[in-house]
């Protein structure tokens, strides 16, 4: 599976949108983007996914370069509950694994 | 979404015993599950993959005689820990891949905190 380079933390003042990037410069023609999230202590959870088109849902937005060598998950408000790693994840559609890579720990800060 | 649970949520074992811990989809027949482990502010390493009816698949470095899987019907796996020492104390997190979707999407459970004193 291709792997995903995010970077290690970020802040964000609360009520504004959050966009935490992610570089997946050797994904495959058929490997999907797939974003989760893991609040401290809890079993993560999805977010968002995409192939090559741009999708939202009442989550967030996610946005994929057209060589889709990297994206963006966009939280348009962030809330202080949204606190959390956030992790970048390419793998198949079929059969494929999810690999975590190390994520972006988002501080949502008041 | 679809939801899977873990069963127990915490668990303390001495050291020398055996720990199962349960993985459901509760709302969904998933035939393929994985098991996860994480040490604390680090990441989800994948340990295996469960499909029913049959073998586990374990990813390298992860010793299968000491973590027994079993995948026995379409809602259900176990992890079983054997023989637990110290250094297995960790947080395991199931997840299911619901068949109903495509693609394939994935859910996870809440997690089991292990401590092997």
């Amino acid at each position: 599976d291709a792997k995903t380079t995010q970077p290690p933390s970020m802040d964000c003042a609360e009520g504004r949108a959050a966009n935490l990037p992610c570089n997946h410069s050797t994904i495959s023609g058929n490997e999907y983007v797939y974003w989760y999230r893991q609040i401290h202590s809890q079993g993560p959870q999805y977010i968002i996914h995409g192939l090559k088109n741009n999708e939202t849902n009442e989550m967030a937005s996610l946005i994929i370069t057209e060589d889709r060598k990297s994206s963006t998950l966009i939280l348009p408000h962030a809330t202080l509950r949204d606190t959390a790693v956030y992790y970048c994840i390419v793998s198949y559609n079929q059969g494929g694994k999810l690999i975590f890579g190390q994520g972006t720990e988002l501080s949502v800060k008041p | 979404g679809a939801v899977v649970s873990q069963h127990p949520s915490r668990v303390i074992c001495k050291s020398g015993t055996s720990v199962k811990i349960e993985c459901r989809s509760l709302d969904f027949q998933a035939t393929t599950m994985f098991w996860y482990r994480q040490f604390p502010k680090k990441s989800l390493m994948l340990m295996a993959t469960s499909n029913e009816g049959s073998k586990a698949t374990y990813e390298q470095g992860v010793e299968k005689d000491k973590f027994l899987i079993n995948h026995a019907s379409l809602t259900l796996s176990t992890l079983t820990v054997t023989s637990a020492h110290p250094e297995d104390s960790s947080f395991y997190i199931c997840s299911a891949r619901d068949p109903g979707t495509l693609p394939y999407e994935q859910y996870f459970g809440p997690g089991t905190r292990l401590t092997v004193t």
